[in-house]
């Protein structure tokens, strides 16, 4: 069963940096193929992919916030963390991990609960 | 930068076919993925590959892709298919992109 759960702080305050840790199970990011990706939907909004690293350490960000983001591994505890650096009040949203796998394409084919991050002093 | 084109809201009768839309340039060259986030959840892949299901998803969920237009069709629709609709593809120049969304509605 292949499981994704994100994990930080539900309230940072402006231009602090925040910090989100993905913590998964079911599959190993040393498989080839696959990668695990940060996704946020602002309240009300869409869907915004921000950032993702593959099993050979490969790692894509989104053009808009890639001056703001950093995606990093620790393999042996099955976890992805993501920091986004000068957070602002339009930062506030549901931020999602997903999993990669090219079997599936370039698609998010398992999907953590979100975790919701306002961003408010 | 590449864009997705969804409509807002589409609704079909309970029973019937919904079929929502994704515009974008010459989208029938890319592959198109489709979510469904029903509302408090997550979004969950429900199209991979422009037409291909993945484990668990009802055949009444179909996909096609074809010049500027991706298509999302959901035969007999049911109430549990209320939910937002999101489409998504990968570019070279934004990586991946995701459509507005479409809230569909079950009458």
């Amino acid at each position: 069963q292949i499981t994704l759960k994100e994990s930080g702080p539900t309230l940072v305050t402006p231009t602090q940096t925040l910090t989100l840790t993905c913590t998964f199970s079911g599959f190993s990011l040393s498989t080839s193929g696959v990668g695990v990706g940060w996704i946020r939907q602002p309240p009300g909004k869409a869907l915004e992919w921000l950032a993702l690293l593959y099993w050979d350490d490969d790692k894509r960000y989104s053009p808009s916030l890639k001056n703001r983001l950093t995606i990093t591994k620790d393999t042996s505890k099955n976890q992805v963390v993501l920091t986004m650096t000068n957070m602002d009040p339009v930062d506030t949203a549901t931020y999602y991990c997903a999993r990669a796998y090219t079997q599936h394409g370039d698609s998010f084919d398992y999907w953590g609960q979100g975790t919701l991050v306002t961003v408010s002093s | 930068s590449y864009e997705l084109t969804q409509p807002l809201s589409v609704s079909v009768a309970l029973g019937q076919t919904a079929r929502i839309t994704c515009g974008g340039n010459n989208i029938g060259s890319k592959n198109v993925y489709w979510y469904q986030q029903k509302p408090g959840q997550a979004p969950a892949l429900v199209i991979y590959r422009n037409s291909n299901r993945p484990s668990g998803i009802p055949e009444r969920f179909s996909g096609s892709n074809s010049g500027n237009t991706a298509t999302l069709t959901i035969s007999r629709a049911q109430a549990g298919d209320e939910a937002d609709y999101y489409c998504q593809v990968w570019d070279s120049s934004t990586a991946w992109v995701f459509g507005g969304g479409t809230k569909l509605t079950v009458l």
